[in-house]
């Protein structure tokens, strides 16, 4: 069983352009959601995908996009980045059922924006 | 509004001694979900313990152990005969039969050697 991967690692931009960050979600999940975690500061929630569908928005601009594939992993994409969205981009996967969700977590991107 | 608040930006414990981390919520809802997470300096994200509101019986893992205080609203989290890996960020987390995760400030747990 293959746990949350993600890509790339760090990354470097400069205010005004766009970036796009990957997650590889755990083998039988379905589901992914995306964290965004400033310096010191816990995750704050930015989407969730559940079968290549949204389900669920946090309190962040459109700006902030994303897409789930065929083999649940997923993509997030922030457009004309600005200083403040330098953080750490975690992505959980689970299997969303009635019940249960317990949220597993790749080890994050780190995004500076300059 | 569901809230989480973590009072203790950073604690310290002795190696081999115990711990407990104090979390409290807010919620109008019966039906919800508690975790602990922990994040080591390599930043993923570990989860550590998980809650069911509908259960009485405080969960337990290993050395890690909670108590739910429903009425209350708070939900500590005790570590018993503390590791040098257990340094991390723990971060307390409330979920709805929803999607969301709600994410506390977390509190820096620094063990003595």
């Amino acid at each position: 069983e293959t746990g949350v991967t993600q890509s790339p690692t760090h990354l470097i931009k400069t205010k005004g352009q766009q970036v796009t960050l990957r997650c590889s979600s755990q083998s039988g999940h379905n589901t992914v959601s995306w964290y965004q975690q400033a310096l010191g500061q816990g995750p704050q929630f930015i989407f969730q995908y559940y079968r290549e569908e949204e389900n669920g928005r946090g309190n962040f601009p459109p700006r902030f996009s994303g897409r789930q594939f065929p083999n649940y992993s997923s993509e997030l994409y922030v457009n004309a980045l600005e200083l403040d969205d330098s953080a750490l981009y975690l992505c959980a996967s689970s299997f969303l059922d009635r019940v249960t969700d317990t949220q597993y977590f790749g080890p994050g991107t780190r995004l500076t924006v300059l | 509004a569901q809230t989480v608040t973590q009072s203790q930006p950073e604690m310290s414990v002795q190696e081999a001694e115990t711990v407990t981390l104090s979390c409290t919520y807010d919620t109008s809802e019966s039906d919800y979900y508690l975790f602990w997470y922990k994040q080591p300096p390599s930043r993923q994200m570990i989860l550590v313990i998980r809650q069911e509101a509908y259960k009485q019986q405080n969960a337990t893992e290993n050395r890690f152990s909670v108590n739910f205080q429903k009425a209350a609203k708070s939900f500590s989290l005790k570590i018993s005969d503390s590791q040098l890996g257990d340094a991390a960020m723990y971060f307390c987390a409330y979920r709805r039969r929803t999607y969301k995760y709600i994410f506390g400030t977390g509190t820096r747990l620094k063990v003595l050697a």
